[in-house]
């Protein structure tokens, strides 16, 4: 059985920082871009940000450019997200989910969501 | 950037009608990267279409997606007392995603 998850989520103050976790099992998870996708309460999905298998391609939203960094390690099946400089906007559910180019790149299996909240 | 557009922002139906919901794009987008998703409260999203018209795993075929270019559409046949919740669309382009903001699809 696929699972993705997340952990690391809580409370910070704004300007401050926090490293989100995935940990994958049930897939080859070395075989799969991975990305980070947001959704403030009661709002709409977010796409934040994708790194490929081999962590050779990066890319971000404009939201987060500059402040937050994808990574991964395959060793062992965790994806990662290093949030700096958070503001109020990026309190939201952060969801990891798996790209798969068998389904035309869309997001198959998704993790249950971790809560950050951003407040003074 | 693609900027995806859903309509209607909600939509009441009854169970047993079809629903239809649409997904316009800002510009052109390959229907190879288009996809639909359903999500109902304190869940995570499902992947439901994926390539414009192609059902994911276990999708009943109730849900048919169709559309090129800008236009897109959901359809849901007939619709079951399971099938009220959010739906998105998502374009892939230039290696960034986008999603649409959403139709709620509620019981009428």
């Amino acid at each position: 059985e696929v699972q993705l998850v997340e952990s690391g989520g809580g409370l910070v103050k704004p300007g401050g920082s926090l490293r989100l976790s995935c940990v994958a099992s049930g897939f080859t998870f070395s075989s799969y871009t991975m990305n980070w996708v947001r959704q403030a309460p009661g709002e709409g999905l977010e796409w934040v940000s994708s790194i490929t298998s081999g962590s050779s391609y990066i890319y971000y939203a404009d939201s987060v450019k500059g402040r937050f960094t994808i990574s991964r390690d395959n060793a062992k099946n965790s994806l990662y997200l290093q949030m700096n400089s958070l503001r109020a906007e990026d309190a939201t559910v952060y969801y990891c989910a798996t790209a798969d180019w068998g389904f035309g790149g869309s997001f198959l299996y998704w993790g249950q969501g971790t809560l950050v909240t951003v407040s003074s | 950037e693609t900027v995806l557009t859903q309509s209607p922002g909600t939509l009441s139906l009854s169970p047993g009608e079809r629903a239809t919901l649409s997904c316009r794009a800002s510009q052109s987008v390959s229907s190879s990267y288009l996809a639909w998703y359903q999500q109902k409260p304190g869940q995570a999203p499902r992947l439901l279409i994926y390539g414009t018209s192609s059902r994911a795993t276990g999708i009943p075929d109730r849900f048919s997606g169709s559309g090129s270019g800008t236009d897109f559409t959901l359809t849901i046949s007939r619709l079951e007392p399971e099938d009220f919740a959010v739906y998105y669309c998502q374009q892939y382009g230039s290696s960034l995603y986008t999603f649409g903001q959403g139709t709620k699809l509620e019981i009428k």
